[in-house]
């Protein structure tokens, strides 16, 4: 299993500020998954970063919006930038199961609200 | 591509009735299974999982049950608490393998003495 926190834990932003999400692991992992959960909607994945290489993002996400590092195996950090109302979501951050046995572990969450 | 159509809720009942949250999936090659709960103010955790056709996740009452002919993972339990009610989140692996998941929609779940 994964141990991993997330901070902040909530936030209440200007709309043309940026934000910086933390991520921290309490085990090295290969990839961390960032999801975005808009209100009253499922997950939606954004990105997957792996360490040593540029993030991966999905369809209708893109790096300028959504800048992530990966500096080591244990810690990543998702930027929302230029935020505007639209953006208010949980952020959460995701890492696979290292010991085989096929399942996701989720912090708890970044619940974001832009005015 | 993988997807997943769940239940819409919310879903409102009075404790120890009996759970059923339906949830079917499309998918190329053969996905893990998962249901992920989320209480109120708090992450995902996963609830209860299955990785291959006929296998039954169990976890706290609720069970569910790979059926590939149905293509079906409908979560159930024969009596609900109070303490039950969350969101429940039926997902599948995507096609890159478990690190991606896709999810359903969401399932709120509302429990009154």
């Amino acid at each position: 299993s994964a141990v991993i926190s997330q901070k902040p834990s909530r936030d209440i932003c200007q709309r043309g500020t940026s934000l910086t999400i933390q991520c921290q692991v309490d085990s090295q992992v290969t990839m961390m998954f960032w999801y975005r959960q808009q209100p009253g909607q499922s997950l939606t994945l954004i990105a997957t970063a792996n360490q040593g290489s540029e993030a991966t993002y999905e369809s209708g996400f893109v790096i300028d919006k959504f800048p992530i590092s990966r500096p080591n195996l244990t810690f990543s950090t998702l930027t929302v930038s230029n935020m505007s109302p639209e953006d208010s979501s949980i952020y959460l951050c995701s890492v696979d199961d290292t010991g085989g046995l096929a399942e996701a572990f989720f912090g708890q969450g970044t619940r974001l609200t832009v005015v | 591509g993988n997807s997943v159509t769940q239940m819409e809720g919310p879903v409102t009942l009075s404790e120890e009735a009996f759970l059923t949250i339906n949830c079917t999936y499309t998918a190329t090659g053969y996905p893990s299974l998962f249901w992920y709960v989320q209480y109120p103010g708090e992450g995902l955790q996963l609830l209860l999982k299955a990785t291959k056709a006929d296998d039954k996740g169990s976890n706290k009452g609720f069970e569910a049950t790979y059926r590939k002919e149905t293509t079906s993972f409908h979560l159930e339990k024969g009596s609900v608490q109070v303490s039950d009610s969350a969101v429940y989140f039926c997902a599948l692996t995507g096609s890159g393998g478990y690190n991606k998941l896709i999810f359903g929609a969401g399932t709120r779940l509302a429990v009154h003495p």
